[in-house]
């Protein structure tokens, strides 16, 4: 069966620093890839968006990369902030097949 | 706010009885996608539509679950003889039709079951 795996339920990090959120999946075959943020009590809101055929993909402070062949993304957001703190969910997109989420990584980002 | 919207915001019902959820997408997406999502956990794939058609239903969803979207607007997720382990936020998102397309979500529907 699918399986998305969110290494790390929880990363700790201080303020200045990279933070590196590592998205892996099995028995997919992604076309697509997309990173969601949520907040508590809110709908999760996105983010980016990068295709197979891309190898990595930048908005900002915040950079995605997609290796189809050991079936990962890994996010990075430079520079954090407090503000940055929320959970970060990852989201393999199969064509044909509704969006089924991973159980996100919470990001702790202290000043 | 042309985002979507969802009503009630929170429901605290009694077991066994039934709740109705109403979700209302952005105007111009086809596509209405409903999630349960618990706490630690990422939302949970329900059921989702394209205009009226219902095209994918989870298998997790019990015979309890019923979703409708009449006229490809706004939808409603009825939940039928409610049990505890139906406590969950129940989300809503809405998309255009293309495979990629992101999904833009409601702030839930926070249900607890007492």
């Amino acid at each position: 069966s699918q399986k998305i795996e969110q290494n790390s339920e929880a990363l700790n990090i201080q303020e200045g620093k990279t933070a590196t959120l590592t998205c892996n999946y099995t028995n997919y075959s992604p076309a697509y890839l997309q990173w969601y943020r949520q907040d508590p009590g809110r709908g999760p809101v996105f983010l980016l968006l990068i295709r197979e055929n891309e190898k990595e993909k930048r908005k900002e402070r915040l950079k995605v990369t997609f290796d189809t062949t050991l079936k990962q993304s890994l996010f990075h957001i430079t520079a954090s902030q407090p503000a940055d703190s929320a959970t970060y969910l990852c989201v393999p997109n199969q064509a044909g097949t509704a969006l089924i989420f991973g159980k996100g990584t919470t990001l702790s980002v202290s000043s | 706010d042309t985002g979507v919207s969802q009503d009630p915001r929170h429901k605290i019902t009694k077991r066994g009885q039934n709740v109705t959820f109403r979700c209302d997408p952005i105007s111009e997406h086809n596509r209405l996608y409903w999630y349960r999502q618990t706490l630690g956990q990422g939302p949970e794939f329900l059921t989702y539509f394209q205009n009226e058609a219902q095209l994918e239903k989870s298998r997790l969803l019990s015979d309890r679950f019923s979703a409708e979207r009449p006229k490809g607007s706004f939808s409603t997720l009825e939940i039928q003889r409610t049990e505890q382990g139906d406590s969950a936020m129940y989300l809503c998102a809405s998309s255009l039709a293309a495979d990629n397309s992101p999904l833009h979500f409601g702030n839930g529907t926070r249900l607890t079951v007492t």
